[in-house]
């Protein structure tokens, strides 16, 4: 099961929006509606911020959005902030197995 | 409170077992799938494992077919993994998680599995 493919970094400055990719195949995230999106600090474990491609769980601050087109998925961040530098990974459902599949990882930085 | 501790990793040589061992508590545990999550330091997230609320159906990565086998005691709330012929690259923390995917999805701390010689 080949991982999801994602930017390795992006950055941005507290306040601005940044987007970033997610790109898999027809048989995950084009065919999945369980795409979901996870924050990890370092030394902790990852944190849901996402799932169903779009839905945030209860808690979840609604500067975090998440959509998909085709075969790739989007996480948005919105009015940026210090606490949002982490490592985030994307996953979905894959009917190879069946499974699941999680991305590579992205590294967002805060300016 | 929902709490999900793992236990059982450490050290072990190439070819050795493990069983690693989730107990849970704050919810109903029987009602949920349950899957285990793996994760080299400093590297990504590879899903592992996973097994329904009743334990009949279990779902396995390609890389641990054969060598892995989830189950789970839902009269003691805990999940278990018995992880077999080790190798290096089995070398990761391994976290429980609750209904991954889901709106209820919670992680635990994870337990450090390192093979080596």
């Amino acid at each position: 099961q080949s991982a999801l493919t994602q930017p390795a970094s992006v950055s941005g400055s507290p306040g601005q929006s940044i987007t970033f990719s997610c790109t898999g195949t027809s048989s995950d995230v084009g065919t999945s509606n369980q795409v979901s999106w996870y924050q990890q600090h370092p030394g902790k474990a990852p944190k849901q911020l996402i799932y169903d491609v779009s839905n945030r769980p209860f808690g979840v601050s609604n500067r975090f959005s998440g959509s998909k087109s085709g075969n790739t998925a989007s996480l948005t961040i919105s009015g940026l902030q210090a606490e949002d530098e982490a490592d985030y990974y994307c996953s979905s459902y894959t009917k190879r197995g069946p499974s699941y599949v999680f991305g590579t990882g992205t590294k967002v930085t805060v300016l | 409170e929902v709490q999900l501790m793992e236990s059982g990793g450490g050290l072990v040589q190439p070819g050795g077992s493990l069983r690693l061992s989730c107990t849970v508590s704050g919810f109903t545990f029987s009602t949920y799938w349950m899957h285990w999550v793996r994760q080299v330091p400093g590297k990504g997230l590879v899903w592992v494992s996973n097994v329904n609320p009743d334990e009949k159906f279990t779902h396995y990565a390609d890389s641990v077919k054969g060598r892995f086998t989830v189950s789970r005691d839902n009269a003691k709330s805990t999940l278990y993994l018995e992880v077999n012929n080790l190798k290096a690259e089995d070398t990761a923390v391994y976290y429980c998680v609750r209904d991954m995917f889901g709106p209820d999805d919670f992680w635990g701390q994870g337990t450090l599995v390192t093979v080596s010689s």
